[in-house]
């Protein structure tokens, strides 16, 4: 069974200061997806990584992918107020379409 | 395109009553499915179709609930009877192959 793993659940920080989510999985995957969540809102689809070593980046978020390690990142970069959120990874089965997603992570970027 | 579109919004039903969610995936995907999201259990997936056909269904909880997709343009979720534990926010996405998917804006079922 997969498990994904993200941490920290919660963050709290400043305005202008960077930081790294974190989301280990447990099995073999070939596909990663990160999600941002607003309070009552739906999620909105930010990044998906296909392969070992993809990196992509938005803005003051980028996202990385390390198949071997089972792990991918979502740094941010000079936070600013308007990415407080709850973030979620991911991840593909190898077999079939199902997604097993994270815990996510509520992240708070205080003024 | 409108994006994903799931109606109601809002539910809120007695124990014991049938609960009907409906969603219309966005036109030329052809993956569709049906998450729970609660505070306790995160995300899960319940149900995915391919092509209108039932892929994986062991997230469905229980024989209370059921999904049909018995066209490209729509599908439903139906629980009976509803349980207090249902209680949650429903989402439906859809994806065409190898896609991201994009999430409708959930329906809030409140079983009182």
């Amino acid at each position: 069974e997969l498990k994904v793993e993200q941490n920290p659940l919660f963050l709290s920080m400043q305005e202008g200061k960077n930081y790294t989510i974190y989301c280990n999985y447990s099995t073999t995957s070939d596909r990663l997806y990160w999600y941002r969540q607003d309070p009552g809102k739906s999620l909105e689809s930010l990044f998906v990584l296909l392969s070992n070593g993809a990196v992509k980046q938005e803005g003051r978020l980028m996202a990385s992918l390390d198949t071997k390690a089972r792990l991918s990142t979502l740094h941010i970069t000079a936070a600013v107020h308007d990415l407080s959120a709850t973030y979620f990874c991911a991840v593909g089965e190898t077999s079939g379409s199902r997604l097993t997603f994270g815990e996510g992570t509520q992240l708070t970027v205080n003024p | 395109d409108a994006g994903v579109i799931q109606s109601p919004r809002h539910e809120v039903t007695e124990m014991g009553q049938e609960v009907t969610l409906r969603c219309k995936p966005i036109s030329g995907h052809d993956y569709l499915f049906w998450y729970r999201q609660t505070m306790m259990r995160g995300l899960e997936l319940l149900i995915y179709f391919n092509n209108n056909v039932p892929i994986d269904d062991s997230g469905m909880p229980e024989d209370r609930f059921s999904a049909k997709m018995p066209n490209a343009s729509f599908s439903t979720l139906k629980i009976q009877p509803s349980e207090p534990r249902d209680s949650a926010v429903y989402f439906c996405a859809s994806r065409p192959s190898d896609r991201k998917s994009f999430f409708g804006q959930g329906t809030r079922l409140t079983v009182v």
